[in-house]
């Protein structure tokens, strides 16, 4: 079956643009995470969505980083007025998270990534 | 709070070799901790977890892990390296129940022939 995708796998953007990053879930999975890799750092947690509402979103790093997840299922992260620190592999993750304790006891498969360049 | 320091940025090995990677951990509850493992290009996968079962945890591709509580260590290791097993390696902690884990820095394994 298919895994999760993310797309573009590569974007490279100005400084001061916006950008779309775009996750597509496993089907059937409620839970979604996206997070943030910077070159030679583990992954950073950016935002937590359970079906469609974000229960946390206190990992972006601040206003211009936003997330949705309309209908439950593919998710989109939006940065906007993108600086060059923005420069890191965006990461998609999601899980069953039929359960209280989401991370702990729900496994979460992994995104290939997207790697965002801000020149 | 939690944390968690992976020792090495680099491990490197021969075939057939065993393997160890070290992790500590900081948790302010019972933790659950994690190994996954990143191949180039690929998704990160999980290779094994420990949420306050075995102490001893035995994971994918042979690989297994011990939670030591009074050392605050889940150091993963292999009895053999294979060539496959080259890649980065994430030591992951997540407490008290959150669902917001925290990642290790990685470390790259390097195996060679």
């Amino acid at each position: 079956g298919a895994g999760v995708s993310q797309t573009p796998s590569n974007k490279v953007t100005e400084k001061g643009k916006y950008v779309e990053l775009r996750c597509d879930p496993i089907s059937g999975h409620t839970a979604l995470y996206w997070y943030r890799q910077s070159l030679g750092q583990g992954p950073e947690f950016l935002i937590y969505f359970q079906g469609t509402g974000a229960a946390d979103d206190s990992g972006l790093p601040n206003d211009r980083f936003f997330a949705v997840r309309p209908e439950g299922s593919v998710s989109t992260l939006k940065i906007q007025r993108t600086e060059r620190g923005d420069s890191a592999v965006y990461l998609c993750a999601s899980s069953l998270g039929v359960s209280g304790d989401f991370f702990s006891y729900n496994e979460q498969f992994f995104g290939p990534g997207t790697r965002l360049t801000v020149l | 709070a939690q944390s968690v320091t992976q020792l090495d940025s680099h491990v490197s090995v021969s075939e057939g070799t065993p393997v160890l990677l070290r992790c500590n951990y900081s948790s302010s509850y019972s933790p659950s901790l994690f190994w996954y493992v990143q191949h180039p290009n690929k998704g990160l996968q999980l290779l094994l977890k420990y949420t306050s079962a075995a102490t001893l945890v035995k994971g994918i591709n042979g690989f297994e892990a011990e939670f030591k509580k009074s050392e605050t260590s889940f150091h993963l290791t292999k009895p053999s390296a294979h060539m496959s097993d080259a890649a980065e390696y994430f030591c992951v902690v997540s407490s008290g129940g959150s669902y917001i884990p925290t990642f290790g820095r990685g470390t790259s394994l390097i195996v060679h022939p």
